[in-house]
């Protein structure tokens, strides 16, 4: 089974900055990769598949960018609604479409 | 707009059974995959199931197979799992989607709670 993992763990990051998230895979998982957001209460919104396709309606200050095993998501100036956890998930060696263990971006 | 409503989460005692439901609206529910996503508390998210177009084909993460089923009626745009003998650990927010292996639109989950 192929193992995502994310760092950081947790991201400080101020309103209007940019914050740069990591996602690495154990083994190639091609460009099959999503990327996922997740606030208390809420569904869990589908950001990025593909690596770097922005899903329908995701502002572009999101995106995502790596292939194989090495991936990233920016966000290019930090909105308050944009303050979440942050999942990577891939899909290549499916099923199990396995997710990272997520980063959270908080308010610095 | 798509819209999918989780139901079905509660209690369970170890070893005990639950169903869960996940209603569609907004979509021709019949065209699409969908997948099962669970959270335990402070934990990441856990893919846990997904079932083909019309249901021809069903797929388990290792850690439910043989205790989950998952299906669908699309008569009523609804997508089930039936969780049996279930854990402790199986404790968490479950998730549906729509499309697999991409999950594209999400529910906002049920709680399920496995303690004696």
């Amino acid at each position: 089974e192929i193992v995502m993992t994310q760092s950081p763990a947790t991201l400080s990051v101020s309103p209007g900055a940019r914050a740069t998230l990591f996602c690495r895979a154990s083994q190639s998982v091609s460009s099959d990769l999503a990327w996922y957001q997740l606030k208390p209460g809420q569904a869990p919104r589908l950001l990025i598949y593909g690596a770097s396709t922005r899903a329908t309606g995701i502002p572009a200050r999101f995106s995502g960018s790596g292939s194989g095993t090495e991936f990233t998501l920016t966000i290019s100036s930090l909105q308050s609604e944009d303050f979440a956890v942050y999942y990577c998930q891939q899909y290549n060696h499916w099923p199990p479409g396995t997710f990272g263990g997520g980063t959270k971006v908080e308010i610095k | 707009e798509v819209q999918l409503v989780e139901s079905g989460g509660g209690l369970a005692q170890p070893g005990g059974s639950l169903r869960l439901s996940c209603a569609a609206s907004g979509v021709t529910f019949s065209n699409h995959a969908m997948t099962w996503v669970r959270q335990a508390p402070g934990k990441g998210l856990e893919w846990v199931s997904a079932i083909s177009d019309h249901g021809r084909s069903t797929y388990y993460s290792d850690s439910v197979k043989g205790r989950f089923t998952i299906s669908r009626d699309d008569s009523k745009n609804t997508l089930y799992l039936q969780m049996n003998s279930l854990r402790v650990e199986d404790t968490a927010v479950y998730y549906c989607s729509q499309d697999s292996p991409i999950c594209t639109v999400w529910g906002q989950g049920t709680l399920v709670t496995v303690s004696s």
